[in-house]
């Protein structure tokens, strides 16, 4: 099974770029990095994905090692509403989708 | 669209009641997945259906059965429910990224 690992929690200035780690040292060649945030104990929702390439989007932007082991999302210009639990995951093997513990962004006025 | 429903939303059990939770999406997905989270921790993924006709254990399946009655409905049953069965049990579904539905908040005494 493919796994993710990333911090446990950051903290990030109010309207500064903050940058998510993610490893997948274990994702296959043909499955895609995937980004989705959890604020309160709603859903996740989606954020963004990509292969190979690094990709932007109005949310955010993602960017993926050339070894594709490690991936970042980049929230340009945090704000306190993106204060939540940030989980990276791939498209999953044989669909498959299972997630890491997540990382808790705090944003700080 | 309604996208992923989940009923009920919220449910208390005494141990050793059996329950189903259903969940239903809108999309045309192919694919359905079942959740749970626990306090303070990330997803893990009990069962999934990659397929309409086809189920398969995820991390954490014992205690757990689950029916994909139609490619619109997945369904979650507690057979014999137990203390440690609490959680938020969210379903998903996906054809790239995932959508989930709102959670059901499962407490059992």
């Amino acid at each position: 099974d493919a796994k993710t690992t990333q911090p446990p929690s950051m903290d990030c200035a109010e309207g500064r770029a903050a940058n998510l780690p993610c490893n997948h040292s274990t994702i296959s060649g043909n499955e895609y990095v995937y980004w989705y945030r959890q604020i309160h104990s709603q859903g996740p929702q989606y954020i963004i994905h990509g292969l190979k390439n690094n990709e932007t989007n109005e949310m955010a932007s993602l960017i993926i090692t050339e070894d594709r082991k490690s991936s970042t999302l980049i929230l340009p210009h945090a704000t306190l509403r993106d204060t939540a639990v940030y989980y990276c995951s791939d498209s999953g093997g044989y669909q498959k989708v299972t997630f890491g513990t997540g990382t808790k962004l705090q944003v700080i006025p | 669209n309604a996208g992923v429903t989940q009923t009920p939303k919220f449910q208390v059990l005494k141990t050793g009641q059996s329950m189903t939770l259903q969940c239903a999406q809108d999309m045309n997905h192919n694919s359905m997945y079942w959740y749970r989270q626990d306090p303070g921790m990330g997803l893990r993924l009990i069962y999934y259906s990659a397929s309409e006709g086809t189920t398969d254990k995820g991390e954490v399946p014992n205690g757990y059965n689950v029916s994909r009655l139609n490619k619109r409905e997945f369904s979650l049953r507690l057979e014999s429910a137990a203390p440690s069965q609490t959680s938020v049990y969210f379903c998903a579904s996906k054809v790239y990224e995932q959508f989930f539905g709102p959670g059901t908040r499962l407490t059992v005494l």
